[in-house]
This record gives structure tokens, C-alpha cells and sequence, in this order.
């Protein structure tokens, strides 16, 4: 079975340019989860999707900061425009009824 | 909201050792698990237990929901052991982590 796919693994851009991040969930997942995970600390919960619905994104800094998820498979986590202070590794997560599985991350780095 | 405590933030044992990694919670939780981050950043679940216990191998788990506290034992430790391991709560939130190295 294959796992929680991200891409790209790493991106490097220029602070106040557009990025996004695509996370391919495991089949058959309805519960899928972007986090952002700093050095040193643990991942913080940006947004959860129970299918095509968000139901939690109480943490997403929507000024900058845009998600979707389409037909309730894959989702896209979208940062316009990028600051330095976003620096940080995106985690995607799915889980389909307690168990969660989490994909090798993105590593964004803003200069 | 609800606070997650872990303990100790850093640990370092040599191979072969056993650890206890402590997990505090303020609130009662309906769902508990630990995960480990290897030294690559793959967070890989350990256990689901919001109560009771578990075994897989060479670790267990034990969560007393009533006192509001988990722990994750690691018997005869191993080097891929290193890495850090996360208590995680009800809507994915997660605790600071332990940091293990087990050294050769």
C-alpha cells in the first residue's frame, strides 16, 4: 500500500513569491491534515479536511495561507506571498478512522 | 486549550538500556498517540492508545486517561531508536517530544 505522498520534497524561494504543496493521501483516507512543523518543536495542526470539508483550520493564517482539497482526494496547501518567518517543514497527514499516516514532508526555505 | 507535557526533553542512553518517556495531559482526551520522527523527519505511529496498554516488540505503552498521563517504554534500546518521540492528543495536537540518542 502506498503511503502519504508530498511533493516537492524541497523548495527554496524568495521571500513575498508564491508557493504551494500537493499531498497525495492514502486510498481511501476521508481525514487528511496539513501541518507545519518547525526545528526543534513539534508539528502544529494548520488545517483539517474530513473529505472535501474543512473542519478545522482555526490555526491556518489565511491572510497568506490557502488550502483545498478536491473531490476529497488529493489537497494543496498555498502560500502567497511567502515571509522568512515561514521557514519551516509542511507536513500532510490521512488517516481513516484513528490511526494517522504522514507523508516525508516539504522543506521550504524562504531567502 | 488543552496542554501536552512531555518528559524528559532530552535522553541518552547507550545501547542496550531500557527509558520511560512520559506524556501529561490537562484534560481528558478521547484519542492518544505516540509517534517517532527518525533523524530523516518520518513521523511513523508507534501506538493509538487513549487507554490501557500495548505492546509491539520491544516497546509498550500505557495510557491512564483517569490521571491523565501516557508512557512509552523502550526495552534494550538500538541505535534506529534515535530519534524524537511525540505524544499526540485528540485533534492532532502534538507535545514538544523527547529526543532520544542511543549511542553505540
Amino acid at each position: 500500500e502506498a503511503g502519504v505522498v508530498q511533493s516537492p520534497r524541497y523548495k527554496i524561494i524568495e521571500k513575498k513569491q508564491p508557493v504551494a504543496f500537493w499531498c497525495n493521501p492514502i486510498s481511501g483516507h476521508n481525514t487528511l491534515y496539513w501541518y507545519r512543523q518547525n526545528l526543534g518543536q513539534g508539528p502544529e495542526l494548520l488545517i483539517r479536511y474530513e473529505n472535501e470539508e474543512a473542519v478545522d483550520d482555526s490555526q491556518l493564517p489565511k491572510d497568506r495561507f490557502s488550502a483545498e482539497r478536491l473531490k476529497g482526494v488529493d489537497s494543496t496547501l498555498k502560500i502567497q506571498p511567502a515571509e522568512l518567518g515561514d521557514s519551516a517543514v509542511y507536513l500532510c497527514a490521512s488517516s481513516y478512522d484513528r490511526d494517522a499516516f504522514f507523508g516525508q514532508g516539504t522543506r521550504l526555505t524562504v531567502v | 486549550g488543552i496542554q501536552v507535557e512531555q518528559s524528559p526533553p532530552d535522553l541518552i542512553l547507550q545501547e542496550g538500556a531500557n527509558s520511560t518517556l512520559r506524556c501529561n495531559f490537562s484534560d481528558s482526551v478521547n484519542n492518544l498517540q505516540w509517534f517517532h520522527q527518525n533523524p530523516w523527519g518520518q513521523l511513523i505511529n508507534l501506538f493509538y492508545i487513549p487507554s490501557g496498554t500495548k505492546q509491539n516488540g520491544r516497546l509498550s505503552a500505557t495510557t491512564v486517561a483517569t490521571e491523565r498521563y501516557s508512557l512509552l517504554y523502550i526495552s534494550s534500546s538500538q541505535t534506529t531508536d534515535s530519534g524524537v518521540y511525540f505524544c499526540e492528543i485528540n485533534d492532532m495536537r502534538f507535545g514538544a517530544g523527547t529526543r532520544l540518542t542511543v549511542k553505540p
